[in-house]
């Protein structure tokens, strides 16, 4: 079955940037999605198609994609941003929809 | 504004069944797929179910193919997902979802806030 693969947790302190990247084999072939949950709430969209923002999204949250591995970057990252992170894509078929294990980031 | 509300959650025994509900708002419902993703306590997000439109095509991740039932009722403005055989590692919060398509597939852009479902063994 097909796997996305993220670091478990990343840490930084407020104003510096955060990086959390995903790697999984179709990604070269197939665009990455990241979702921000923040703790007991819904995920929430922030960035779609490797490195489009949703309207409300901050500037300082950007998405990159380079061979097997996207990235999502915090620039700036703010104590408002801790949360866990999850990338989602399909595999190459597009009929496995899946998500990476999720990245816990702690900003303090 | 796009509302997605889950209800029907609870707990209930190995080898039961349990009938989740998802009532939309604020969108032409019966213009887009929507799907059912699941968190167990502590752990990542899983899909679990998607069905488009039309209800013509529905799929199911293979942990729950042949025990969970997609549907939805357009006129209704509603989704659900009929649950068998119900064991404990379905212990999650089920999440409605709404998808959106995107440049090579469909993805999630609005959720509901979920409904915990608690299977006892």
């Amino acid at each position: 079955s097909y796997e996305l693969t993220q670091p478990p947790s990343v840490s930084v302190s407020p104003g510096q940037t955060a990086r959390i990247t995903c790697s999984g084999d179709a990604l070269p072939k197939k665009y990455a999605y990241w979702y921000q949950q923040k703790s007991g709430q819904a995920p929430v969209l922030v960035i779609y198609e490797d490195f489009k923002r949703p309207s409300g999204i901050p500037e300082r949250f950007s998405g990159s994609s380079s061979g097997t591995m996207a990235t999502l970057t915090i620039s700036g990252a703010q104590v408002e941003d801790e949360a866990d992170y999850y990338c989602y894509s399909t595999d190459s078929s597009g009929n496995h929809r899946v998500f990476g294990g999720g990245t816990k980031l702690t900003v303090l | 504004e796009v509302q997605l509300v889950e209800s029907g959650g609870g707990l209930v025994r190995a080898g039961g069944s349990l009938r989740l509900s998802c009532a939309a708002s604020g969108f032409i419902f019966s213009s887009y797929s929507m799907n059912w993703v699941r968190q167990a306590p502590g752990k990542g997000l899983e899909w679990v179910s998607s069905i488009i439109s039309s209800s013509s095509y529905i799929f199911y991740a293979d942990s729950v193919k042949g025990r969970f039932t997609i549907s939805r009722d357009n006129a209704k403005n509603s989704l659900y997902l009929q649950m068998n055989s119900l064991r404990a590692e379905d212990t999650a919060v089920y999440y409605c979802a709404r998808d959106l398509p995107g440049g090579d597939g469909d993805y999630f852009d609005y959720w509901g806030q979920g409904t915990l479902v608690t299977v006892s063994s």
